[in-house]
């Protein structure tokens, strides 16, 4: 079984800071790692997805994830904000063979002009 | 491309009262899924489908049935609605059967409340 928590259901950043969205999962075996993001007033759409050996994810919109194994963690982050990033951003987990994706309960990222 | 598409968009239902929400996509996937959202947890998988003919039961199938006669339609009936069934259901496609590892792709969602 496979599980994921999203540290903080609520984030504010001011334009330009860095954006860190925290998610740890919990799975028996490597596991699939995705981020998906819902804009305003639009459909959940993928962000990033990480299947590999390497560490880091990239994503759309200057978005990348980083894969530490050891603490279980896929955080989200982005080296400076922009207006556009505020959204709901969801951390998701998937097994091979299994038909289950499991999603985190979302992050509100709100930017402060 | 429409993408994925729900109709409707809100239903308000009275208890024991049945209904049919609709979901289509026009890109061929062979994947299609039904989640609720509540507020606080994650999406729960409802039923999934992997090809015309074929459907199976996620998470939370109590209460719901599906059925998969086309690739484009997965429609999700509630047969008697219960206030529990209030949520928001979102319908997903993916072009991999099998494939909750590939990109889901999202439908805007239909809101729901059982009175």
């Amino acid at each position: 079984a496979q599980s994921v928590t999203q540290l903080g259901s609520h984030v504010s950043v001011s334009e330009g800071a860095l954006v860190l969205l925290r998610c740890n999962y919990s799975s028996s075996v490597p596991p699939y790692l995705f981020w998906y993001v819902q804009y305003p007033k639009q459909v959940r759409q993928l962000l990033l997805k990480y299947t590999s050996a390497a560490t880091l994810g990239i994503g759309i919109n200057g978005f990348e994830a980083e894969f530490k194994k050891s603490e279980t963690s896929f955080h989200l982050s982005k080296p400076s904000a922009h207006m556009s990033d505020a959204a709901e951003y969801f951390c998701a987990v998937a097994l091979w063979g299994n038909e289950k994706l499991t999603f985190g309960t979302g992050t509100r990222l709100t930017i402060i002009p | 491309n429409a993408g994925v598409t729900q109709t409707p968009k809100f239903q308000v239902l009275k208890t024991g009262q049945s209904m049919t929400l609709q979901c289509a996509q026009d890109m061929n996937h062979e994947y299609m899924s039904w989640y609720r959202q509540d507020p606080g947890m994650g999406l729960r998988l409802i039923h999934y489908s992997v090809g015309a003919g074929i459907t199976d039961q996620g998470e939370v199938p109590n209460g719901y049935n599906v059925s998969r006669s086309t690739t484009e339609d997965f429609p999700l009936r509630l047969l008697s609605a219960a206030p529990s069934q209030t949520s928001v259901y979102f319908c997903a496609s993916s072009s991999d059967s099998g494939s909750t590892y590939n990109e889901q792709f999202f439908g805007p969602g239909t809101r729901l409340t059982v009175l």
